[in-house]
């Protein structure tokens, strides 16, 4: 079992719709997680990171945590097509809120069409 | 605002000869982390430095290894190519709660 696992993809998505991706992990010591996007052959782009349990709202992007549950979901409000890419969730599983090496899960496509 | 650099951005290689990808921080950057990334894969940490000391090392192989120069550029020097080192391999930027990828470097080893 992977540290870091994600929703089965692809995930497909109509412009304007709420995209919802998800997240497991399984070390409970594991304190800070974040949301990358990567396009095709780029590097990944940090979206956002949480540390708290609850909801962490970026624009159109809020993060949610429930580390009784060790869940981590990304939902993405008015999807538009620029929104088309893989989006990894990682962990720092050494505790502590900082980056420290990160833990990926494997990534969702994410498709959003006109 | 300054960004990550990586060179060479693409590299291509022969089975069992060497590579030398190099990182340049974010100016006031602490911290660098090595990432390869297989094709269809996600981010596996190889080795982090801070302040110039190695500070945690990952999956990386014995043929691989890093380091952290007086000016905070990294190079990760890897030895006996092999094909399944073909990869995507960044570096990450880091200070306290900001943290940058590189574009990356496309090792390709044939």
């Amino acid at each position: 079992q992977k540290e870091v696992e994600q929703n089965s993809g692809p995930l497909s998505v109509p412009e304007g719709a709420i995209a919802s991706l998800n997240c497991t992990y399984s070390d409970r010591g594991s304190q800070s997680f974040f949301w990358y996007r990567q396009y095709s052959g780029k590097s990944p782009e940090l979206i956002m990171f949480i540390y708290s349990n609850g909801d962490k709202e970026d624009g159109r992007f809020t993060a949610q945590l429930n580390k009784a549950s060790q869940y981590v979901s990304l939902l993405i409000r008015d999807s538009q097509p620029s929104d088309s890419a893989t989006y990894l969730c990682a962990v720092n599983p050494a505790g502590g809120t900082s980056y420290g090496k990160l833990t990926f899960g494997q990534g969702t496509i994410l498709t959003v069409h006109p | 605002a300054a960004g990550v650099i990586q060179s060479p951005r693409h590299l291509i290689k022969e089975k069992r000869e060497t590579a030398t990808l190099k990182c340049y921080p974010i100016p006031r950057h602490d911290t660098v982390y090595w990432y390869q990334q297989g094709p269809g894969q996600d981010p596996q940490f190889l080795i982090s430095f801070y302040e110039k000391m190695q500070s945690d090392k990952g999956s990386i192989p014995d043929r691989f290894s890093a380091q952290q120069f007086s000016d905070y550029h990294s190079e990760l020097n890897m030895s006996s190519l092999e094909l399944g080192d073909s990869a995507l391999y960044f570096c990450a930027s880091t200070r306290r709660d900001t943290q940058y990828f590189g574009p990356g470097t496309r090792l390709t080893v044939l």
